[in-house]
C-alpha cells in the first residue's frame, strides 16, 4: 500500500526566507505526486502536480518541487516567503496504474507554516 | 457559482439525528469523492464515484451513506453518529478517476453531540 510521510507538522519562517516542506512516499513505483495547501476554513488548492517528465515542477504563488526517485521524495521549496503562504500544506500521491486503483489519493499528515513578519 | 461548492458549511447534529451533506460541482467532471478530516489525522478517503457508479467504498461505517444521483451533486445521508464522526468532511471531483488533479469544495465542519 502507497504510503506519504511529511516529517514536519509545523514549520516557522521568516517572511522572506527560503522555504521547503519535506515530503517521503512509499510506493512500488513512480506514483502521481502533488502538493496541496489548505488555509483555515478553506478546502484544499491544488498547487502543483507532478505525472513524468521534467523533476522540477513549477507551480502556482511561485512554489516548486522536485521528485528524486532515488530518495522517493518531493519536496516543495519557495524561495521568498509571504505572511499569503501561511496554511497547511499536504503532499499526496496517487497510484499510475490503473483498474481498481484510480482516484485514490493517500495524503501525509500535513505540515502547519506559519509565517513570522 | 464555480468550483466545488459545499452545503452546508456548519452543522451540529445530536446521534439520533438524520441529516444530509450537499455537494455540487460546476466543473463538468465525471468522479466525486468524499474525504473525512479530522485533527492529527491524514485525510481519509470515504468514497468515489465514477461516472455516478460508486466504485470506491474505503471501509465507512453504514451510518454514512452516500447518494450521487448525477455526475454534479453527490449527497452524504448520516443517521445515528458518535462523536468521533466529528470531523471536516470535504468532497472533491475530478475529469474522471483516471485523472487524479482533484478539485475541492470548502468543506462542512460536522459536530455531533
Amino acid at each position: 500500500a502507497q504510503s506519504v510521510t511529511q516529517p514536519d507538522i509545523h514549520i516557522t519562517v521568516s517572511e522572506g526566507a527560503s522555504l521547503e516542506l519535506r515530503c517521503n512516499y512509499s510506493y512500488g513505483a513512480t506514483p502521481y505526486l502533488f502538493w496541496y495547501v489548505q488555509s483555515p476554513g478553506q478546502g484544499l488548492q491544488l498547487l502543483l502536480k507532478y505525472f513524468s517528465g521534467d523533476t522540477l515542477v513549477q507551480g502556482i504563488k511561485g512554489f516548486e518541487a522536485e521528485f528524486k526517485r532515488s530518495q522517493s521524495s518531493f519536496n516543495l521549496r519557495k524561495p521568498s516567503v509571504h505572511w499569503s503562504d501561511a496554511a497547511e500544506y499536504f503532499c499526496a500521491v496517487a497510484p499510475n496504474a490503473g483498474g481498481t486503483s484510480y482516484g485514490k489519493l493517500t495524503f501525509g499528515q500535513g505540515t502547519i507554516l506559519t509565517v513570522h513578519p | 457559482e464555480t468550483g466545488v461548492t459545499q452545503t452546508p458549511r456548519h452543522l451540529v447534529m445530536g446521534m439520533t439525528n438524520k441529516k444530509s451533506l450537499k455537494c455540487e460541482q460546476h466543473l463538468g467532471h465525471n468522479a466525486m469523492y468524499w474525504y473525512k478530516q479530522s485533527a492529527k489525522k491524514p485525510l481519509e478517503l470515504m468514497f468515489v464515484y465514477n461516472f455516478k457508479e460508486q466504485t470506491e467504498n474505503n471501509s465507512v461505517p453504514s451510518r454514512f451513506s452516500p447518494e450521487c444521483p448525477n455526475s454534479s451533486h453527490l449527497f452524504l445521508h448520516l443517521h445515528t453518529l458518535q462523536p468521533e464522526d466529528s470531523a471536516l468532511y470535504l468532497c472533491a471531483s475530478s475529469q474522471e478517476t483516471r485523472f487524479n488533479e482533484q478539485f475541492f469544495g470548502p468543506g462542512t465542519r460536522l459536530t455531533v453531540l
